[in-house]
């Protein structure tokens, strides 16, 4: 079985900083790694995804991820946040095996601050 | 192209009530599959439909049912409802279902509360 933890609940940044979102994993077999975005009243939305190869993701909306595998952490990362990123952000993992199990974290809420 | 529809948007029972959700996935997509958010939480895994079939099953009561019809469409039935079946019930569809590899596309969502 799997298991995400998001360290912050919450995370208030100022316009134009940059941000990292934290996300960390357990699992005992070899994983994919995901992050969602959820705006106000709306549904989840990929920004990116880990499945093989460079441990450097990039999504869209200019987001970008480092898979860790040392330190099981999948952390999301954007150099300069505007008012259109205010969200919830999840993390999400899934094993390697046949179907589309997801395993989501509690969230984060990005509160991007004028 | 329309995404992932859901329905209805809201909806209000009471205890030991059923309801039905459903949801209609983006067009030439196969696999179906629901999801519940409590609220301050994220999604759980209740089940994956592929070609009719259920293909995957989340730690979920037998009250919990659902099915997939030849248009690929679904519905999520939920018999004697308790408080805590309150939340927002997701959709999501993907072209296939074999790996999650395949990006899978959320509908907004059906919010159940339950009194």
């Amino acid at each position: 079985a799997q298991s995400v933890t998001q360290l912050d609940s919450q995370v208030p940044v100022f316009e134009e900083a940059p941000v990292e979102l934290r996300c960390n994993y357990s699992s005992s077999v070899s994983v994919y790694l995901f992050w969602y975005v959820q705006y106000p009243n709306q549904g989840l939305q990929l920004l990116l995804k880990y499945l093989s190869g460079s441990t450097l993701v990039k999504g869209i909306n200019g987001f970008e991820a480092e898979f860790n595998k040392s330190q099981t952490s999948f952390h999301l990362r954007k150099p300069s946040v505007h008012i259109s990123d205010t969200a919830e952000y999840f993390c999400a993992v899934s094993d390697r095996g046949y179907g589309q199990n997801f395993v989501f974290g509690p969230g984060t809420r990005l509160s991007v601050l004028p | 192209d329309a995404g992932v529809t859901q329905s209805p948007t809201h909806l209000i029972k009471t205890r030991g009530q059923h309801v039905t959700l459903r949801c209609s996935p983006i067009s030439g997509h196969k696999s179906v599959s629901w999801y519940q958010q409590v609220l301050g939480q994220g999604p759980q895994f209740i089940f994956q439909y592929y070609e009719k079939e259920e293909r995957g099953r989340g730690n979920f009561p037998d009250r919990f049912s659902a099915r997939q019809f030849p248009n690929y469409s679904s519905e999520l039935n939920v018999n004697a409802l308790l408080l805590g079946d309150s939340a927002l019930y997701l959709c999501a569809s993907s072209l296939y279902s074999a790996v999650s590899t395949d990006t899978q596309y959320f509908g907004p969502g059906t919010r159940l509360t339950v009194l």
